[in-house]
């Protein structure tokens, strides 16, 4: 696609459930960003790949996000033991390399219950 | 934690009308400045962007001005239309000594309506 792909849309689950997220970033982006957006917030840092190299998960709030991407396409993160605090929307963005321009998803809303 | 204040949180102005949203940053390694457009269930789109060494930057009815001694930067919105109704994102990119750093941090965000 021409844009970056992120699913599902929307996610309901209950507290304490795990969940799982895409993203398929542009084609040929080799760098790859995940932000959590609150309610009426800016955006926040969560972690982010470039290349093959280790990824910054400098922004992840707690042992319970992770994230995995594989070779310099699809990644997906993953909200372990969810708690209510974590109900956002979940960005995604790539960027051809790291100091270029990012390209946002639409995200995926998360509620918790 | 290098933070980014944005202001003002929401603003109305009247089509045709000039909007100034303002953002001022407290660390002084920051090598990129964008801002992004953001409409009701969509994801961030970037706007402008500027980097320090230049200190207006004009796109169409965009303009970014920078003052880097006072760690400033705003976006004006000339002629603003009711279809530039949107929340609107100051961010800055991270320098450390192996270059760029990846992540944006992001302003709060500012609410713009434009009343026709």
């Amino acid at each position: 696609g021409a844009g970056v792909s992120q699913s599902p849309s929307n996610k309901v689950t209950e507290k304490g459930k795990d969940v799982e997220l895409r993203c398929d970033p542009i084609s040929g982006h080799t760098a790859l960003y995940w932000y959590r957006q609150r309610l009426g917030q800016g955006l926040e840092f969560l972690i982010y790949f470039q290349g093959n190299s280790a990824p910054d998960k400098s922004g992840l709030p707690s042992d319970r996000f992770s994230a995995e991407r594989t070779g310099e396409s699809v990644s997906t993160l993953t909200i372990q033991r969810t708690q209510q605090e974590d109900s956002a929307v979940y960005l995604c963005a790539s960027s051809l390399v790291v100091n270029q321009p990012q390209h946002f998803g639409d995200g995926t809303r998360l509620s918790i219950l | 934690q290098q933070q980014v204040k944005q202001s003002p949180q929401s603003l109305i102005v009247q089509k045709g009308g000039i909007s100034i949203i303002n953002c001022a940053y407290e660390n002084t390694a920051f090598d990129y400045f964008p801002w992004y457009q953001q409409f009701p269930g969509k994801g961030p789109a970037l706007l402008i962007a500027i980097r320090p060494d230049v200190s207006e930057k004009k796109e169409g009815r965009f303009t970014i001005s920078f003052n880097k001694s006072a760690k400033q930067f705003s976006l004006h919105i000339m002629d603003s239309q009711p279809g530039d109704s949107a929340t609107y994102f100051c961010a800055a990119r991270g320098v450390n000594y192996g270059g760029s750093q990846g992540n944006l941090i992001f302003g709060k965000g500012t609410k713009l309506s434009v009343k026709p």
